[in-house]
């Protein structure tokens, strides 16, 4: 069980267009669900949390209008990277947290962005 | 400020073992935990400490001492497969994880 799926787990784009990356919690309602960015050996940074029908809360540094996260649901959560420049290029993770958890976080196999 | 110190990268060899210490400062404390990314791929969760003491769980181990503010993950029996990356993160008061940038093993034969 606990498990997230994240689509697409690859994409290329060009700056300027947006992209949407898809969390999804396959067997389980995740009430809060983080994203996070990774550069290459570098530790995971953490964008925003988002909870089940509320706004996401962002992390210091992380643009709001840039990042776009939505949790629409209790199964799924969306983050769209928009006007997005080669900056932006990056490993993005999501990770979901079950009811009546504190601390267990469940990871999704992360999406590749390129930015061209 | 809140802070997460691991090593950056260790060696050892196949059959070995090895391990990997991690220190964290944090606004109040809820667990630590210790993670396995191999590279391009998500972390996977390998173990929580929130009391005291050494949890082992077949050929890893970790270790917590809360007063001391350190942590250490126990690998034995090493085997190639297990060349990954290993990151530490403590979960803070407001249960938020706080990452160490990880420590690059690499298993020699």
């Amino acid at each position: 069980g606990a498990v997230v799926s994240q689509h697409p787990s690859r994409v290329i784009c060009k700056s300027g267009t947006s992209v949407k990356i898809e969390c999804r919690s396959l067997d389980f309602q995740a009430t809060t669900m983080f994203w996070y960015r990774q550069f290459p050996k570098k530790s995971l940074m953490l964008m925003a949390t988002s909870n089940e029908g509320s706004k996401a809360t962002y992390e210091q540094g992380v643009e709001k209008d840039k990042f776009l996260i939505n949790h629409a649901s209790l199964t799924l959560s969306t983050l769209t990277v928009t006007s997005a420049h080669p900056e932006d290029s990056s490993f993005y993770i999501c990770s979901a947290r079950g009811p009546g958890s504190d601390y267990e976080q469940y990871f999704g196999p992360g999406t590749r962005l390129t930015v061209t | 400020g809140q802070n997460i110190d691991q090593p950056t990268e260790m060696t050892a060899t196949e059959g070995a073992i090895v391990q990997i210490n991690c220190t964290y400062q944090t606004s109040g404390f809820n667990g630590l935990f210790w993670y396995q990314q191999h590279a391009g791929e998500a972390p996977t969760f390998l173990s929580y400490n929130v009391l005291d003491g050494l949890e082992e769980k077949g050929r890893f181990s970790s270790f917590l001492s809360r007063s001391k503010g350190y942590s250490y993950l126990l690998l034995k029996e090493l085997q190639m497969k297990d060349s990954a990356s290993y990151l530490c993160a403590a979960m803070d008061s407001n249960y938020q994880l706080i990452w160490g940038a990880g420590t690059k093993l690499i298993i020699k034969p």
